[in-house]
Parts: C-alpha cells; structure tokens; sequence
C-alpha cells in the first residue's frame, strides 16, 4: 500500500514562511491534496491538486510537488494558521490515503 | 447553502450497533461520490472507503470490512455508515465527505463529524 510520510511538528515565528512536507515513493507523479484542520472542527481543503487553491483560501497558502517530496507553504504566517495538516493522495490500489499530519506551531 | 449535515454524538455498549447520516444539499446528490472518514481520539484521518451515489455501489478500504456498511437514501440525499458489533477501538471521530464522482480525487466538502463513543 502506498504510503505518506508528514514530519510530526513544524514551528514558524509569526510572519515568516511555514514549509510542511510530504514524502512518498514518486510522489511527483500524483496529485496531492492537504486539508488544515484546527482543533474540534472538520478538515478544511486548502490546496489540490498540487498547487491550486480553493474558493475563499488566502493566496499565502501554496503548494509544490516534485520527486518524492510535496510541500504545503504557508507565507506570512499568522496566529490563525496554527493546526493540523494532513496531505492527501488518490492510490490507483489503496484509495484514499493520507498523511500522519503535522501540527503547525506559530511562535 | 452547499453542505453536509452528519446526526449527533452517539454512545454506545460493545457489541451494540451504530448508524450515522450525512444529509448533502446545496448540489446534485448523484455527482459525487461520498466517502467515510475516521479519526480516533489524538489520531490522525484515516479513509474507509467510499459509496457511488449512482450505483450505490460500496468500496471498502483494508480493514473497514465486516462490519462496516455504508448504504444510501437518494429520495432524501442522505448517505449513512452502519458499524457492528462495535468495539472500544471504534470510539472515533466519523466524517463524510464527497468527491466529485466523474475525476474526483480530493475532499472538497465534509460534514462536521460524528463522535462515536463505544464504552461499557
């Protein structure tokens, strides 16, 4: 089964730039997807398809994807960007998978 | 207004069974598909599969056969997950969420989430 690998933590001061990972076995070659999730509420999507933003998602998030390696940037980062954030991959065989996630500190 | 609307928080004994909805509207109900996701206390998403809501066919993920069922109701837009013969280990955080059934890949809406709490 295909599998997702998300560092557990990745702290930012206020203002600067986040860069959350995502590494699979030639993860390039598939869409990835990342939803944000704060605590108590449903996952939000902030990003498919690689690099593309959802209605109502701030330009500072943004997204790459190459190798074996996708990255969910967040620019900017604020106060309100902190939470959980899982990226997402379609599996010809498994189906949906997701990534263990990875919580966003802003210090 | 585009959403999904999932039933309450449920507490249940082991062994017990449990059914939870998804009411979809704001769309056409037969254009996505819907899918059912877990998070367990602390954990992380996990996919359990999905429900064509053409065909109503189900697509189980490893480890969510058995006794998990997901059925439909496209007279009320209505999706559901039926679990049985629950354990501890099913006490977990339910989702639904759809994708768009023609080249869906993502989860572009998903409802609030039902808790699922299995204890004695």
């Amino acid at each position: 089964s295909y599998e997702l690998t998300q560092p557990l933590s990745v702290s930012v001061a206020l203002g600067q730039t986040a860069r959350i990972t995502c590494g699979g076995n030639n993860i390039g070659s598939k869409n990835v997807h990342w939803y944000q999730q704060k605590p108590g509420q449903a996952p939000v999507l902030v990003i498919y398809r690689d690099s593309n933003r959802p209605s109502g998602i701030p330009e500072r998030f943004s997204g790459s994807n190459s190798g074996n390696t996708a990255t969910l940037t967040i620019s900017r980062a604020q106060a309100g960007d902190e939470a959980d954030y899982y990226c997402q991959v379609w599996d010809s065989s498994t189906g949906g998978v997701f990534g263990g996630g990875t919580k966003l500190t802003v210090l | 207004q585009v959403q999904l609307v999932q039933s309450g928080s449920e507490l249940k004994k082991p062994g017990a069974s449990v059914k939870v909805s998804c009411k979809a509207s704001g769309y056409t109900f037969t254009s996505y598909a819907m899918n059912w996701v877990r998070q367990a206390p602390g954990q992380g998403l996990e996919w359990m599969g999905w429900i064509n809501t053409n065909t109503g066919n189900p697509t189980y993920a490893q480890g969510f056969t058995g006794r998990f069922v997901f059925s439909l109701d496209t007279s009320v837009s209505t999706a559901y997950l039926q679990i049985s013969s629950l354990k501890a280990e099913d006490t977990a955080v339910y989702y639904c969420a759809r994708v768009d059934i023609r080249d869906g890949d993502y989860f572009d809406l998903w409802g609030r989430g039902t808790l699922v709490t299995v204890s004695s």
